[in-house]
């Protein structure tokens, strides 16, 4: 069975700060793909950035970075230089060895952007 | 990243009356999924659309209430049938490039209010 723990119901950030998004994860498969997606208010889901189990280095995209620490199951992620349309819903995903059929989403963290 | 659009974007509906969401994706898209995500909760599976035969439902839904056509690579649609206030939510499409690896997107989402 796969579980995600998204531990923060809520996040403030100043703009231009940078702000991590806890998220860990608990999985028996042995290879898996980790998701971040942004949901603002209009209720669209937006794909961040994706990290696969086997890939050496942490993925970047833009001003996001999945902070990938295998040992401890987390997958964080970074926004840097906050900005106000940053302010949203984040959801952080899973899928393990059973494909996309099996993907699980965390509780979500909402953030939000002070001018 | 892969085109995923969904209409309508919202809606309003009658107790008992049934809606009819249309997806389409670009050709990125093999797989394509319907995810149900309830008022400040995070998203549930629905189901697996399948090209040209019945779709793969997950615990909890059945085909009678969420009827699911796939009749091409890159069309499916998901009725909500005989609405109730409990199916008020936000519908979204999904699709995956190639077999069960990467990046999962999503659609504009539906937003229903039933009343």
């Amino acid at each position: 069975a796969q579980k995600i723990t998204q531990t923060q119901p809520g996040m403030f950030v100043q703009e231009k700060e940078a702000v991590t998004l806890d998220c860990t994860y608990d999985t028996s498969d042995p290879s898996y793909g980790l998701f971040w997606y942004k949901q603002p208010s209009s209720g669209e889901m937006i794909f961040l950035i994706y990290q696969g189990s086997y890939d050496q280095q942490n993925a970047t995209e833009g001003r996001y970075s999945l902070n990938f620490q295998k040992a401890r199951k987390s997958a964080n992620l970074v926004i840097s230089a906050s900005q106000l349309g940053d302010s949203a819903m984040y959801f952080c995903a899973m899928r393990g060895d059973w494909g996309y059929q099996k993907v699980t989403f965390g509780t979500g963290t909402k953030l939000q952007v002070i001018p | 990243s892969a085109v995923i659009s969904q209409k309508p974007s919202r809606d309003i509906c009658q107790r008992g009356t049934s809606l009819t969401i249309q997806c389409q994706v670009d050709s990125q898209v093999t797989m394509m999924f319907w995810y149900r995500q309830q008022p400040g909760q995070s998203l549930t599976l629905i189901a697996t659309a399948n090209q040209g035969s019945e779709a793969t439902y997950e615990s909890g839904f059945v085909i009678d209430k969420f009827p699911i056509s796939r009749p091409n690579l890159t069309f499916s649609t998901l009725t909500v049938s005989n609405m109730s206030p409990e199916d008020s939510s936000i519908y979204l499409c999904s699709g995956g490039a190639g077999a069960n690896t990467g990046e999962l997107f999503f659609g504009e989402g539906s937003r229903l209010t039933v009343l």
